[in-house]
């Protein structure tokens, strides 16, 4: 059972630089969501996707795009990073009144 | 738009005692609650939800949770602490419609005494 599958779970970015987080679903989930986890302030939302096709954004999204490829996938990208985009970044997904089901982790540095 | 509050950063209880962790949420109609747990080094774990069945929700490791309306509180609650105990706890608050967000407290680090 995969579940959410998020790559990759390391990277070191220069500032500047840009990278896109991949994450795909196999659970046949409507929402998804991209979340980042710093100390001190719980996981906040960057971006949401209720559906596909849709996308919305959620608490931190300055800095940040997204995709909603398909049913299965939710890219973020950072089109050029900051130091303050140093982070654990969580995707997840869920369906109505279900929990969350998160992904591992990208642990995420820029210098 | 909804919100949640989680009153304490840190929460530091002796082994064997009480554990009580504070949730106060803000939405407009009745939500969907969660509580999520984060051991060390580890991705977020489900340890109960409120989805209007039953206001007292019964979730693993022995943890419950009782929904509130008239006080807007999900508080997390154990009988007696153990040592395995020890982690971050996360409040999340989802709206009722399929287009809502689930939004987090800024957690509760739970410490244990021997």
């Amino acid at each position: 059972n995969a579940g959410v599958t998020q790559t990759p779970k390391f990277q070191v970015l220069k500032t500047g630089q840009s990278m896109t987080l991949q994450c795909a679903q196999d659970m046949n989930h409507n929402s998804m969501y991209w979340y980042r986890q710093d100390p001190g302030m719980g996981l906040r939302l960057i971006y949401y996707s209720a559906s596909e096709g849709t996308t919305d954004k959620g608490e931190v999204p300055n800095g940040y795009n997204v995709s909603r490829l398909n049913k299965r996938e939710f890219s973020l990208r950072l089109e050029s990073a900051a130091p303050s985009q140093t982070s654990v970044y969580f995707c997840a997904s869920s369906e109505l009144d279900r929990e969350l089901f998160f992904g591992s982790g990208t642990q995420l540095s820029v210098l | 738009a909804q919100s949640v509050t989680q009153l304490g950063s840190h929460v530091s209880v002796s082994e064997g005692a009480l554990v009580l962790l504070r949730c106060n949420y803000s939405s407009s109609v009745p939500p969907y609650l969660f509580w999520y747990v984060q051991y060390p080094n580890q991705g977020l774990q489900l340890l109960l939800k409120y989805t209007s069945a039953a206001t007292l929700v019964k979730g693993i490791n022995g943890f419950e949770a009782e929904f509130k309306k008239s006080e807007t509180s999900f508080h997390l609650t154990k009988p007696s602490a153990h040592m395995s105990d020890a982690a971050e706890y996360f409040c999340a608050v989802k709206g009722y419609s399929s287009a809502s967000k689930i939004i987090f407290g800024s957690g509760t680090r739970l410490s244990i005494r021997p």
